[in-house]
């Protein structure tokens, strides 16, 4: 399955409202996780099950989708969310990953 | 807590071998499916192989196919991959990933660099 992320990139100030999509392939319900990577470290999930918060994520972050377009949005951009976002799809092996969005400072 | 701590990265000449470990703990290891993920300089995140819980079920990402095995211990908690024939392209963070029903859980990476 592939996924498909948009945009690659963006520039955005704090207090901003940002909104990325992720598009599958095919169906996959509801199986969607998102993470956010910040440089030199590993991913860390913030959305499960496509609408799930992780607990500990703060709740700006939001989920929504299913079937095969699926967006997170932030609601107000905050300094420490500067960071590459990728969904992932969980409905079947291999999981695949979207190919990023580089959230920048503008 | 769980962690995943990740070793074996190091510089290896092209056409060398090298073999990943990744130390679990805070879980009960046998239970879960096991993945490696790599993530090239500036680049995405790419899956590279899956290990079913109790080992029955491996796969691995068409680019890894014959040269990359995948193996585990429950015994000892740890999650390897052999990786032989390596090539530039094979440059990248390597990362072990625990899979959930509400996502992955990754540990720190290690990297491995392929160049003479």
């Amino acid at each position: 399955i592939q996924m498909t992320q948009s945009p690659s990139s963006l520039s955005a100030s704090v207090g901003d409202r940002v909104t990325i999509t992720c598009r599958a392939s095919q169906s996959i319900n509801t199986y969607l996780n998102w993470y956010q990577q910040k440089p030199g470290k590993a991913p860390k999930v913030l959305i499960y099950a496509a609408s799930s918060l992780q607990s500990g994520v703060p709740s700006r972050f939001s989920g929504s989708g299913s079937g095969t377009e699926f967006t997170l949005t932030i609601s107000s951009l905050k300094p420490e969310d500067f960071a590459t976002y990728y969904c992932q799809q969980s409905s079947s092996i291999p999981q695949t990953f979207g190919q990023g969005t580089k959230v920048e400072i503008k | 807590e769980v962690q995943l701590v990740e070793s074996g990265g190091a510089l290896v000449q092209p056409g060398g071998s090298l073999r990943l470990s990744c130390a679990a703990s805070g879980f009960t290891f046998s239970y879960y499916s096991m993945n490696w993920v790599r993530q090239a300089p500036g680049k995405g995140l790419e899956w590279v192989s899956y290990i079913s819980f109790s080992d029955t079920t491996i796969y691995y990402a068409d680019s890894v196919k014959g040269r990359f095995t995948i193996s585990r211990d429950n015994a000892k908690n740890s999650l390897y991959l052999q990786m032989n024939s390596l090539r530039a392209e094979d440059t990248a963070v390597y990362y072990c990933a625990r899979g959930t029903s509400s996502g992955w859980n990754w540990g720190q990476g290690t990297l491995v660099t392929v160049s003479s």
